[in-house]
């Protein structure tokens, strides 16, 4: 069974610039959440989608913003990137919710310039 | 109250000593404690997890504490093995709200 898939896995972007993220959750995974880890804050809850629907928000500006497909895929978005979003996003999917057992991909690692 | 402190913030044990990483949370309404474990270049994958009707859950080498009343949980590596460093964080949650994790502890065994 493949696990979570992200892409890309690196990127390098610049401020002001916007960037999109890709996740592909475990087939038959209906719910897919996002951190954002940093060295200094650790893992930071940005949003989790299930069935197609956002489910629960984090604390983060609305430069974040996420979305989710009918096969489960979802896909985040930053807008206007600050310095400060250099970090690794990571998506975690579950079966059902995400109050269980997270299934995590290898990130994406995102540095802004 | 939504906080789950974890301490310590880094740990350095000989090889076949004993790892133990603490946490505390003030929410009485979580109802479930996983630990996670991070290699570099990984995200976390779980490692153990317990609900407040038990006190204690082995698998292997690793073993989670609970202590509903001081509303903290523990977890311990016995036999700490090189391939155990890694980041380990602890995390709480309510039934369908997500998981409020720890700061996470960078473990190193040395052999």
């Amino acid at each position: 069974k493949a696990g979570v898939t992200q892409t890309p896995r690196y990127l390098i972007k610049t401020r002001g610039q916007q960037v999109t993220l890709s996740c592909s959750p475990i087939s038959g995974h209906r719910s897919v959440s996002w951190y954002q880890q940093t060295p200094g804050q650790g893992l930071q809850f940005l949003f989790e989608y299930f069935s197609e629907t956002q489910r629960n928000k984090g604390n983060f500006p609305g430069r974040f913003s996420g979305r989710q497909f009918s096969n489960s895929r979802s896909e985040m978005n930053v807008s206007t990137l600050e310095l400060g979003d250099s970090a690794l996003y990571l998506c975690a999917s579950s079966l059902i919710t995400s109050s269980g057992e997270l299934f995590f991909g290898e990130g994406s690692r995102l540095t802004v310039l | 109250q939504q906080q789950v402190k974890q301490s310590p913030q880094s740990l350095i044990v000989q090889k076949g000593g004993i790892s133990i990483i603490n946490c505390a949370y003030e929410n009485t309404a979580f109802d479930y404690f996983p630990w996670y474990q991070q290699f570099p270049g990984k995200g976390p994958a779980l490692l153990i997890a317990i609900r407040p009707d038990v006190s204690e859950k082995k698998e292997g080498r690793f073993t989670i504490s609970f202590n509903k009343s001081a509303k903290q949980f523990s977890l311990h590596i016995m036999d700490s093995q090189p391939g155990d460093s890694a980041t380990y964080f602890c995390a709480a949650s309510e039934s369908n709200y997500q998981l409020i994790w720890g700061a996470g502890t960078k473990l190193i065994i040395k052999p």
